[in-house]
């Protein structure tokens, strides 16, 4: 099984400042298979990122992704007051399909 | 507009069986798989295991291998997660979600079940 270990586990950033956020798998994975999630108290997860660096429907410009082999980077270049949440990366590329443990956003 | 609409929180007991339900509108529902995720209380995502509407089949994740069972009516466009004796630590929400090539692409509101004595 693929263990994603994501860092730091809380990030405290101001609104407007670059948030970067990152995604470790415990072997190789192929940079097709790499998926971020957003999820905000008391509602479900929405994809933001597929593919590694693919943006799904109706996910501003902001987001953004990166990375290859191990090493994968959720970036949010300026953070609004509504992208304050917990982003998790999943892998799809081996079974078991596996999530990080989160890494929460808060407003500082 | 593709939408899955899950069925209302559960408070069950231990020993207790249960089967949510996951339908899909909105889209051909035999077009994606659907996957069930759990998320325990203040805790991350795990991906519980997902089933082809068109001919039921079936992938567990070994955490879930025989622990719960996943089926699908194609003829209503609905997906199931079920359990034959709940326990206390099965206390989570669960989601379902459309699948696209393996990432989680539509999720439903989520599934509230609370087992407790």
């Amino acid at each position: 099984e693929i263990v994603l270990t994501q860092s730091p586990g809380t990030l405290s950033l101001s609104p407007g400042e670059r948030a970067t956020l990152s995604c470790r798998a415990s072997q190789s994975i192929s940079s097709a298979y790499l998926a971020w999630y957003q999820q905000k108290p008391g509602q479900a997860p929405r994809l933001l990122i597929y593919g590694t660096s693919s943006r799904a429907t109706g996910i501003p410009d902001r987001f953004s992704g990166s990375g290859s082999g191990t090493d994968f980077t959720l970036t949010i270049s300026r953070l609004e007051p509504e992208d304050f949440a917990v982003f998790y990366c999943q892998q799809y590329g081996s079974s078991p399909w596996t999530f990080g443990q989160g890494t929460k956003v808060e407003i500082k | 507009e593709v939408q899955l609409v899950q069925s209302g929180a559960e408070v069950k007991k231990p020993g207790e069986s249960l089967k949510i339900s996951c339908k899909g509108s909105g889209y051909r529902f035999t077009n994606f798989w659907i996957g069930w995720v759990r998320q325990m209380p203040e805790k991350g995502l795990e991906w519980m295991g997902i089933i082809n509407p068109s001919d039921s089949d079936t992938r567990y994740s070994p955490s879930f291998q025989g622990q719960v069972t996943i089926s699908a009516d194609k003829s209503i466009s609905t997906a199931y997660l079920q359990w034959s004796s709940l326990k206390a630590s099965d206390t989570a929400m669960y989601y379902c979600a459309t699948i696209n090539s393996g990432y989680f692409d539509f999720w439903g509101q989520g599934t509230l079940v609370t087992v407790s004595s």
